[in-house]
């Protein structure tokens, strides 16, 4: 089925770095949204996007909505160990439709 | 408040048990959802319901029922589990369709093995 590509799969990064990960697909989606998964638990929503070209941001996290509609990126400025996690990228083709997850970025925040 | 509460945490199957997982919200979404997660696969969606007694198929069904006899419960079975089904299976609500419906709460969780 569907698949967004999402790279990196992991990083390993020292606290204070700004982070860029990225969401592909060969298809268009309609909408686009970041998660976050904390260890033993769900995702989270962290950004939905709604627009080409939308750049929307929540504390040092920002999302952007591809011109093309076929990719999105999150940043993360300044890095803080409570950033670990995984990070998946999830696209809407139409309201009401399924969501089609990425594969997810692993990060990792050293002290 | 709850939100999404799934049970059990965690569970060992042996290959052709049945077993069914639990999931509830307490938020009176319409919609539910199942997912399962396996590493660098991300969330693949098994089974949804828009609504009480409406269900449908998603991207990976097979060796899955459902049913939604009520707003707030969505359980999951498993009639026959298999090895491939070692997993970590995630129920998610959302409010409603529309704009709302990807925005989704999720559960923590289940680990499950089968062996």
């Amino acid at each position: 089925g569907q698949q967004l590509n999402q790279s990196p799969q992991s990083m390993f990064i020292q606290e204070g770095e700004d982070v860029s990960m990225n969401c592909t697909s060969s298809s268009i989606f309609n909408t686009w949204l970041w998660y976050k998964q904390e260890p033993g638990e769900g995702p989270v929503l962290l950004i939905a996007l709604y627009k080409a070209g939308e750049l929307t941001s929540n504390g040092r996290l920002t999302a952007q909505f591809g011109i093309t509609r076929k990719d999105s990126f999150l940043n993360i400025s300044a890095s803080i160990p409570s950033d670990v996690g995984i990070y998946f990228c999830a696209g809407q083709k139409y309201a009401g439709n399924m969501l089609t997850f990425g594969g997810g970025t692993r990060l990792m925040v050293k002290p | 408040n709850a939100g999404v509460t799934q049970t059990p945490k965690f569970q060992v199957l042996k290959t052709g048990q049945s077993m069914t997982l639990q999931c509830a919200q307490d938020m009176n979404h319409e919609y539910m959802s199942w997912y399962r997660q396996d590493p660098g696969m991300g969330l693949r969606l098994i089974h949804y319901s828009v609504g009480a007694g409406i269900t449908d198929q998603g991207e990976v069904p097979n060796g899955y029922n459902v049913s939604r006899s009520t707003t707030e419960d969505f359980p999951l079975r498993l009639l026959s589990a298999a090895p491939s089904q070692t997993s970590v299976y995630f129920c998610a609500s959302s409010p409603r369709q529309g704009r709302a419906n990807e925005k989704l709460f999720f559960g923590s969780g289940t680990q499950l093995s089968v062996l």
